[in-house]
C-alpha cells in the first residue's frame, strides 16, 4: 500500500484536458520534490516531470505538473491516443526513508 | 545517447540469491554527480524502489528490503549490480535499472530517474 494515493483511472476524449491527482503527506510531498513518470503498455517508465513542474528535454508542453501543500497534480492537455498509459507520481518520504511511487493512474483516451 | 541494459537469470529458486547487472553505455558513470538505482514491478502491479547508489560510494536502501539487498558499482566496467538474497515468490517482478544526474550533490531526497533500462522479468520458482 503506497503512501502516495492516485485515482486508479482517468479518461478523456482526444483534445481534452485530463488531470491526475497525487495525495501524500508532510513527510513526502509536503517536504520534497514530486516527480511524474509515464509507463506505456509493455514499456519501461519514462520521466515526465521533475522537481514538481519541470519538463525534461523532449517532453511536450502539453504535460504540466504542480504541487500545493501535500498534494500534486499532473495535467495533460490536448489529449492524444498515444497518451494512453499508466502514470505514477513519486517523491522521497523522510519518515520512511524511501523513494515512494504513487499507486498509479491508468489514462484511457475514449 | 545513454542506454541501460539489465542482465541476469530470468529464473531463481526460492531461498536463493537474485543477481542482476546493469550495463550503462553512452556515458561514464565515474562522475560523482551520477547515480543508479533499481526499481521493480510485480506483474500487474505498481513500482517499488529497491535501492540507489551514488557512484561516489553512497548507497541507500528501501528499509523493507534492506536486510536482503546489496547494491554495488564497478565504474571500470560502467556497471552497477543488485543482489537480493533469500528470495520468495513475492520477489517475482520485472526489475528495472535506472540512472539519474544530481545537481545537488549526494541528496537522496532529490532522486529522479532520468533514464531506464527496458527491464528484465525475474521469476522465483522451483
Amino acid at each position: 500500500q503506497s503512501v502516495l494515493t492516485q485515482p486508479p483511472s482517468a479518461s478523456g476524449t482526444p483534445g481534452q484536458r485530463v488531470t491526475i491527482a497525487c495525495s501524500g503527506s508532510n513527510s513526502n510531498i509536503g517536504s520534497n520534490y514530486v516527480y511524474w513518470y509515464r509507463q506505456l503498455p509493455g514499456a519501461a517508465p519514462k520521466l515526465l516531470i521533475y522537481r514538481n513542474n519541470q519538463r525534461p528535454s523532449g517532453v511536450p508542453d502539453r504535460f504540466s505538473g504542480s504541487k500545493s501543500g501535500t498534494s500534486a497534480s499532473l495535467a495533460i492537455s490536448g489529449l492524444r491516443s498515444e497518451d494512453e498509459a499508466d502514470y505514477y507520481c513519486a517523491a522521497w518520504d523522510d519518515s520512511l526513508s524511501t523513494y515512494v511511487f504513487g499507486t498509479g493512474t491508468k489514462v484511457t483516451v475514449l | 545517447q545513454l542506454q541501460l541494459q539489465e542482465s541476469g537469470p530470468g529464473l531463481v529458486k526460492p531461498s536463493e540469491t537474485l543477481s542482476l547487472t546493469c550495463t550503462v553505455s553512452g556515458v561514464s558513470i565515474s562522475r560523482s554527480n551520477y547515480y543508479g538505482g533499481w526499481i521493480r514491478q510485480p506483474p500487474g502491479k505498481g513500482l517499488e524502489w529497491i535501492a540507489s547508489i551514488y557512484y561516489s560510494g553512497h548507497t541507500y536502501y528501501n528499509p523493507s528490503l534492506k536486510s536482503r539487498v546489496t547494491i554495488s558499482a564497478d565504474t571500470s566496467k560502467n556497471q552497477f549490480s543488485l543482489k537480493l538474497n533469500s528470495v520468495t515468490a513475492a520477489d517475482t517482478a520485472v526489475y528495472y535499472c535506472a540512472h539519474g544526474i544530481t545537481i545537488f550533490g549526494v541528496a537522496i531526497s532529490t532522486t529522479q530517474f532520468d533514464s531506464w533500462g527496458q527491464g528484465t522479468l525475474v521469476t522465483v520458482s522451483s
